[in-house]
């Protein structure tokens, strides 16, 4: 099986700030990977797909990059609609999620 | 525009079986190409895949669930079926229909909270 492990598992940030998060497969999953954002109580929502084709209708805030077993999600300047967790995707081989990363007001 | 719904009975008692339906709707779900999958999240933790059927009625299942979920489809009603037996309290988590043309999700349920309890 395959692995995703992300990390920070929590990061604090302000409105305006660069933030990035990364993701790695325990395998090589080429660029079969997606990202999603989630807000309490609600689905998910589908911001990248092919680890860095962004999803119509999302700011181009958002951005991706990586391949192979190593993943990263860059928001350019944080908003305060941004304050949400977020959740990477292999869909090289079934479909495993990596465990989150919240992303909080400091 | 895809719309996915998820029904199915909120409370299960353990070892029986949980059976949830999403229904689709703004599209046909035998048109092709599309993959109709189930995630599930325990309340305050994680996403986690259950598994998916492929049009073409391929199903991948999750390692860790394989010998308790079956994915099926009723392209007469426009839906797909979850079905996980043997259920226990770990198994209590809000349930996900989603798709997408590949496998990633580009359209979701809102969700539904299944309890495993007696």
């Amino acid at each position: 099986d395959i692995q995703m492990t992300q990390s920070p598992s929590t990061l604090s940030a302000s409105v305006g700030d660069r933030v990035t998060i990364t993701c790695r497969a325990s395998q090589s999953i080429s660029s079969w990977l997606a990202w999603y954002q989630q807000k309490p109580g609600k689905a998910p929502k589908l911001l990248i797909y092919k680890a860095s084709s962004l999803e119509s209708g999302v700011p181009s805030r958002f951005s991706g990059s990586g391949s192979g077993t190593e993943f990263t999600l860059t928001i350019s300047s944080l908003q305060p609609d941004d304050f949400a967790t977020y959740y990477c995707q292999q869909y090289n081989s079934y479909g495993a999620f990596g465990q989150g990363t919240k992303v909080e007001i400091k | 525009q895809v719309q996915l719904q998820e029904s199915g009975p909120g409370l299960v008692k353990p070892s029986q079986t949980l059976s949830l339906t999403c229904t689709v709707s703004g599209g046909s779900i035998s048109s092709g190409g599309y993959y109709w999958s189930w995630i599930r999240q325990h309340p305050g933790k994680g996403l986690e895949w259950i598994g998916y059927i492929y049009y073409s009625g391929s199903t991948y299942y999750n390692p860790s669930l394989k010998s308790r979920v079956t994915i099926s489809v009723d392209t007469s009603k426009n839906q797909f079926s979850l079905k996980l037996s043997s259920v226990t309290a770990a198994d209590t988590a809000v349930y996900y229909c989603a798709s997408g043309a590949s496998a990633f999700y580009d359209y979701w349920g809102q969700g539904t909270l299944v309890t495993v309890s007696s």
